[in-house]
């Protein structure tokens, strides 16, 4: 299958300052791009949806000006989580779909940020 | 809302067939049915997904009910690396790769 890269796979930064994380699709143009949330011992949360060249479409609930997407170009979207705080410690983990309609999304391997 | 309903675990023999129970009821016409599985601490992999027909691959096979309001997904000779969290999902072809993950099945293959 295809690939999607996340990269870091972990993070851990301190309360206050910001985080990048990338999400590249190696093999294939993404279209779309989306953003999940995991907490442990939880499901998948759908975070936001990235379209390249528009801006991301948020989840209710969740804040748009603290989870800044970026999706600049058809392989790469970057989540950032700004001004971080310990309860934003979570798995984060961005899938792909390609231009083929009604095929399977790809996951990255998700990245596990900390902060303290 | 849940779209889909699963048994929250199961456990399977190893060697054995595992199948996995998925409940779709308010399914539409335009939606299709998927599988993931999680292994801990990694990303969702993508296993299997159908409309109305079943579906087999490598990995899987995924039964659909004519009437589509449940599904099963065959794991024809679990091993221990089967050992994960299923997530059946149901999504419409206008919104495809947007997945809604319910809670899942932890199934626990055992030697």
């Amino acid at each position: 299958g295809a690939v999607v890269s996340q990269h870091p796979s972990r993070v851990i930064c301190k309360s206050g300052t910001s985080v990048k994380i990338e999400c590249r699709s190696l093999d294939f143009q993404a279209t779309t791009m989306f953003w999940y949330r995991q907490f442990p011992k939880q499901s998948l949360m759908l975070m936001a949806t990235s379209n390249e060249g528009s801006k991301a479409t948020y989840e209710q609930g969740v804040e748009k000006d603290k989870f800044l997407i970026n999706h600049a170009s058809l392989t790469l979207s970057t989540l950032t989580v700004t001004s971080a705080h310990p309860e934003d410690s979570s798995f984060y983990i961005c899938s792909a779909s390609g231009v083929v309609e009604n095929t399977e999304a790809f996951f990255g391997q998700g990245t596990r940020l900390t902060v303290v | 809302d849940a779209k889909t309903t699963q048994p929250p675990s199961m456990d399977c023999a190893e060697g054995r067939a595992a199948n996995l129970p998925c409940n779709h009821s308010t399914i539409s016409g335009n939606e299709y049915v998927y599988w993931y599985r999680q292994i801990h601490s990694q990303g969702p992999q993508y296993i299997i997904h159908g409309l109305k027909n079943n579906e087999t691959n490598e990995m899987a096979s995924l039964i659909i009910t004519e009437d589509r309001k449940s599904s099963t997904l065959i794991l024809p000779h679990a091993t221990l690396r089967d050992t994960a969290v299923y997530y059946c999902i149901v999504s419409a072809t206008d919104s495809w790769g947007k997945l809604q993950f319910g809670a899942g099945t932890q199934v626990v293959v055992t030697p």
